[in-house]
């Protein structure tokens, strides 16, 4: 169990939907990263917050975004759905902002499946 | 921007041979790290490289950092089948860009 909780763990949607994939990270954990992990491909960098601000993004499409609050859990939306986002999307934290980036936690993932 | 490749990007090995993935960076990389992920599972943290031309050891796994701080590989030895998965590489500064990933099947 690496500490980073994942919800859901499973989301079967139609095209044109609108989805909500959450993250709680480690408890102590300030960075949390969000990649997209299509059908045997690697894994994609889409975006990192530290201590709620976005840090760095990949490349994350503009139907995608994605908040940290306060509490340090954050949230990933995906809208105007297409087939193609179906993917297993994985969260990880890490202790660090990025300097000397440190061990990255992972979740189990959220596999989402668009129809 | 960066692209962080590897290969192969899939391996078969008989159990007891040895294994390889090399990992190569567009860019120098302030350190690389490894994850494993087993088949349907997600990425579990193996080891992080920082000096320029280390070289660490987790019992049958060495991991070699480039002195160019471009490259990376694994090698593991004498393989087994709790060796199945596959293997990335990882680096960067905030956007922390994996390796397009080598699969190793070990047949028993």
């Amino acid at each position: 169990d690496s500490g980073v909780t994942q919800t859901p763990k499973h989301l079967i949607t139609a095209t044109g939907q609108r989805v909500t994939l959450r993250c709680s990270p480690r408890s102590g954990d300030l960075s949390v990263y969000w990649y997209q992990q299509s059908l045997d491909q690697g894994l994609q960098f889409l975006i990192q917050y530290y201590n709620g601000e976005e840090r760095a993004k990949g490349n994350i499409l503009e139907r995608f975004s994605a908040q940290q609050f306060p509490d340090l859990h954050s949230e990933l939306n995906l809208s105007s759905l297409e087939l193609g986002d179906s993917a297993l999307y994985f969260c990880a934290s890490s202790d660090r902002s990025g300097v000397g980036t440190g061990e990255l936690f992972f979740g189990e993932g959220s596999r989402l499946t668009v129809l | 921007g960066q692209q962080v490749m590897q290969i192969p990007q899939y391996q078969h090995v008989q159990e007891g041979e040895d294994f390889t993935t090399y990992c190569n960076s567009s860019t120098t990389l302030s350190n690389i790290q490894w994850y494993k992920q087993r088949p349907g599972g997600h990425p579990v943290f193996l080891i992080q490289l920082v000096k320029s031309g280390e070289v660490k050891k987790q019992k049958r796994l060495t991991f070699q950092f480039g002195e160019a701080k471009k490259n990376s590989s694994l090698h593991i030895t004498a393989t087994q089948t709790t060796d199945v998965g596959t293997y990335f590489c990882a680096g960067g500064y905030q956007k922390v860009t994996f390796g397009t990933g080598t699969k190793l099947q070990v047949i028993p």
